[in-house]
């Protein structure tokens, strides 16, 4: 079973800085999901990737497949950017879901 | 949006009793998914579906049991619910293998 491991857990950041959260997996994947969870709502993905880079406005991952790592940056960061941020894994071999990590807490202040 | 929604969204009920939570999809996706949100926790697979009337287990299935008849509905059932299904419940789908999944909007769920 993939071991999901997101850092850091609680992050609290004035607005415009560059956030960057982490996410480290144990076995090797086939793709990885970032998702963003606003408080009280749903959960919407970010990103898929599988290797390389892609950018979205200011959002920004990166995936290092033999470091089994990946990085979810945000470029000017607004308050409206707080949220939990979730990675999550597929290692393939068949449609049992995704492996998730516990969450980044994100919380940018004004 | 992939148009996916679950009801109800919220239900309060006692131990013992049976619940039942429905997850609708509009987008023909073969794959659905049943997860549960804890504190401390990911999210957790409770059961998955990978067409009509083809389901299997997930990592915390013990307690819950699924049913798929259509394309479309994927429902979750807690036969006898306990205090420790409390929880927040998510449905997902998905086209393919590796997709992007497309996630409802959650049920909260309470067993006094």
């Amino acid at each position: 079973k993939n071991e999901v491991e997101q850092s850091p857990q609680n992050l609290t950041a004035q607005e415009g800085e560059f956030i960057t959260i982490n996410c480290s997996y144990s076995v090797g994947i086939s793709a990885l999901h970032w998702l963003q969870q606003h408080p009280g709502g749903g959960i919407v993905s970010l990103f898929m990737l599988s290797s390389g880079k892609k950018k979205h406005g200011r959002l920004i991952a990166t995936i290092n497949i033999q470091e089994k790592h990946s990085s979810l940056h945000i470029t000017a960061s607004h308050p409206r950017d707080s949220a939990v941020y979730i990675c999550a894994v597929y290692s393939g071999g068949g449609a049992d879901g995704l492996t998730f990590g516990k969450g980044t807490h994100l919380i940018i202040q004004p | 949006d992939a148009g996916i929604t679950q009801s109800p969204r919220h239900k309060v009920t006692e131990t013992g009793t049976p619940v039942t939570l429905r997850c609708h999809q509009t987008e023909n996706h073969r794959y659905m998914y049943w997860y549960r949100q804890d504190p401390g926790h990911g999210l957790r697979l409770i059961h998955y579906s990978y067409g009509v009337k083809d389901t299997d287990k997930g990592e915390v299935s013990d307690g819950y049991s699924v049913s798929r008849s259509k394309t479309e509905d994927f429902l979750l059932t807690l036969e006898s619910a306990t205090s420790s299904q409390t929880s927040v419940y998510f449905c997902a789908s998905q086209g393919f293998f590796g997709d992007e999944q497309f996630f409802g909007p959650g049920t909260r769920l309470t067993v006094l």
